[in-house]
């Protein structure tokens, strides 16, 4: 098993241009969350969903942010219109069901200039 | 809200010296808490958790109600402990999602 994918791994783009990220979680696991990381906030959930259902958005920044998860194995996260502020690495992870043990993605390194 | 603090962003010790990175908690439940870390270009990895009152890799964590705490130990650092380590506390319950500190970023000199 490949584990978390996500894609891009990087990402470099001009402000105000539209940014999507890309996550395919492990196979069988239900929930999945998008994380920012960065130097001076850390590790910051934006959103999870439970089975495909968005449970909590309480975490995304503002408007710009959508996220969107049409099957089991496949989410997107868009931001538009990006800003320099939102340059970040972006977390994707997964889980089984039931189970408190998250499985993360290797990240996308998203710079705004 | 539940809430995590670590209170040091950068912690260096030597190799074969003990150390403690802190971790502490706020929460009125009782939650379960977690270690997970980073080594340099590698995914954030689950390192132990509290429940399972495991030693892995030579680290252990108890869980210290009175204290809210969850102090992550080693007694001898190694150089290859050099990486990100974040606590994490997930509540009880249903819900899953993980309520993350800011990190520490131990670096073991040789």
């Amino acid at each position: 098993d490949a584990g978390v994918i996500q894609s891009p791994r990087h990402e470099v783009t001009e402000m105000g241009q539209e940014v999507t990220l890309r996550c395919k979680p492990i196979s069988g696991h239900n929930s999945l969350f998008w994380y920012r990381q960065t130097m001076m906030r850390g590790l910051e959930l934006l959103i999870y969903f439970n089975n495909n259902v968005p449970i909590d958005d309480s975490g995304m920044p503002e408007d710009r942010f959508s996220a969107k998860m049409p099957n089991a194995s496949f989410s997107t996260l868009k931001i538009q219109p990006s800003e320099p502020r939102d340059s970040a690495v972006y977390f994707c992870a997964s889980s089984f069901p039931g189970k408190h043990e998250q499985f993360f993605g290797p990240g996308t390194r998203l710079t705004v200039l | 809200a539940q809430r995590v603090t670590q209170p040091e962003k950068l912690l260096s010790v030597f190799k074969g010296a003990p150390v403690e990175l802190k971790c502490n908690y706020s929460y009125s439940g009782s939650p379960e808490l977690f270690w997970y870390v980073q080594y340099s270009r590698q995914r954030l990895q689950l390192l132990l958790r509290h429940i399972s009152r495991e030693s892995i890799k030579g680290f252990t964590a108890d869980l210290n109600k009175g204290e809210t705490s969850f102090h992550l130990k080693k007694p001898f650092a190694q150089e290859e402990d050099s990486a990100m380590y974040y606590c994490a506390l997930s509540l009880s319950g249903s819900a899953r999602q993980l309520t993350f500190g800011s990190g520490t970023q131990l670096t073991v000199l040789p």
